[in-house]
């Protein structure tokens, strides 16, 4: 059984640009959430997807979006990068029903130069 | 709220000894999940183990096990037989059922030594 795909791995970005991350999650699975981990503020959740719908949301600015498509792949995109966007972006699904275990992709580096 | 902490920045461990990795958990849903999750360097998140709130019984994955004390509102992580792959960043998650559908809320983790 596959797991889940993030892509791409690593990504370097100048600051003003927009950039779009993808995560693939467990087949069957149709709970995808985002993560935003940095030394300084460590693990901060983003937004979660069930269904296509958006259930929750962090506290993020409005230049982060997403959505999740009806195979339940779901993408996020940044929107005018700053610095402090520079983080490891990681998605993780389930299945949704929110008692069973979260499984992680490897992330995506964004650096933002 | 809820909220995690995890007050142990760092552990150092022996090869081959036990270790506990301390978690304390606040929430006002009476129903929730908790979650250990290891970090290697290489940034994958990796799934451990998982106590429900209505457990009745400790969680226990191999050499992995929960000491959940609900009533002190902690989850802690018993590593037993230590092995040098252990060295890591763990993280303690939760997630309330009925308030946050599908955010888990992660403490700042606990970087682990594994020593041969």
């Amino acid at each position: 059984k596959a797991g889940v795909t993030q892509t791409p791995r690593y990504l370097i970005k100048t600051r003003g640009q927009q950039v779009t991350l993808s995560c693939s999650p467990i087949s069957g699975h149709r709970s995808v959430s985002w993560y935003q981990q940095t030394p300084g503020q460590g693990l901060q959740f983003l937004f979660e997807y069930f269904s296509e719908t958006q259930r929750n949301k962090g506290n993020f600015p409005g230049r982060f979006s997403g959505r999740q498509f009806s195979n339940s792949r779901s993408e996020m995109n940044v929107s005018t990068l700053e610095l402090g966007d520079s983080a490891l972006y990681l998605c993780a699904s389930s299945l949704g029903v929110d008692h069973t275990e979260a499984f992680f992709g490897q992330g995506t580096r964004l650096t933002v130069v | 709220a809820q909220k995690i902490t995890q007050t142990q920045p760092g552990m150092f461990v022996q090869e081959k000894e036990a270790v506990t990795l301390d978690c304390t958990y606040d929430t006002s849903d009476p129903s929730y999940g908790l979650f250990w999750y290891k970090q290697p360097s290489s940034g994958e998140m990796i799934f451990l183990i998982y106590q429900g709130s209505y457990d009745q019984q400790n969680a226990t994955e191999g050499r992995y096990s929960l000491n959940f004390q609900k009533a002190r509102k902690s989850a802690n992580l018993v590593i037993s037989a230590s092995q040098l792959g252990d060295s890591a960043m763990y993280f303690c998650a939760m997630r309330e059922l009925n308030t946050n559908a599908g955010k888990s809320t992660f403490g700042d983790g606990t970087t682990l030594t594994v020593k041969p």
